[in-house]
């Protein structure tokens, strides 16, 4: 069963557009959050993170929602380039001793220009 | 500073050898952790380990898999008998503590033929 769930496979928008990629999880345990970007061949790229205290946080052209009721969180990438074609992984982990990141299957993202 | 490395980057193996992966983690790094992705799959957590200690295997299959970190040199991830299924992308991350973010490497890439 997986925790953690990213059920847009992929998403293709135009430059200068937003970029949404939408993120659930089940274990009510999760409380702290992070997305993930991996061009192919190289491993992912730490790119933002959001703690459970918070709803939201901002860096740059990137923005991360977290909506804790609903188990949901959203990355907006705006606005979007095409050096942001990547694919996009979110992952959480537990306050707990000895809990590794759990991931989503991630999002192919193509920004066209 | 260099970052999390991994070697080999491929790896070609026949059914039934062994393959053994490396993973040297960021330099003050402690914790390292394995994950595989298969084709159009994400990242799946393997194991979680501490210097000398596994901390978390419940990802790792039962049989023909098993891991270590020594106190001196690489992590090692090891899958005896090789088959087919095993084909993969494999990626080791290390962070600082429990909670920081993780950095991956370039990943090896395994292939069974």
């Amino acid at each position: 069963d997986q925790q953690v769930k990213q059920n847009s496979p992929s998403l293709s928008v135009q430059e200068g557009r937003i970029s949404i990629l939408n993120c659930d999880y089940t274990n009510s345990m999760f409380d702290y959050f992070l997305w993930y970007k991996k061009y192919p061949a190289e491993g992912p790229t730490f790119l933002i993170s959001i703690s459970s205290i918070k709803d939201k946080n901002e860096d740059g052209r990137f923005t991360v929602f977290l909506n804790k009721s609903a188990k949901h969180l959203s990355l907006h990438i705006v606005p979007s380039q095409p050096g942001d074609s990547a694919v996009y992984f979110c992952a959480a982990s537990a306050d707990q001793a000895g809990t590794a990141l759990i991931f989503g299957k991630g999002t192919t993202l193509s920004v066209s220009s | 500073n260099a970052g999390v490395m991994q070697n080999p980057r491929h790896l070609v193996r026949r059914r039934g050898q062994e393959a053994r992966l490396r993973c040297s983690p960021m330099k003050g790094h402690s914790h390292v952790y394995w994950y595989r992705q298969l084709p159009e799959e994400g990242l799946k957590f393997m194991v979680y380990l501490q210097k000398e200690n596994i901390i978390d295997e419940s990802g790792m299959p039962k049989e023909r898999f098993s891991a270590e970190f020594p106190k001196e040199g690489p992590s090692i991830l090891r899958i005896q008998q090789v088959v087919r299924g095993d084909s993969a992308a494999y990626f080791c991350a290390s962070s600082l503590a429990t909670r920081d973010e993780a950095f991956f490497g370039q990943g090896t890439r395994l292939t069974v033929v």
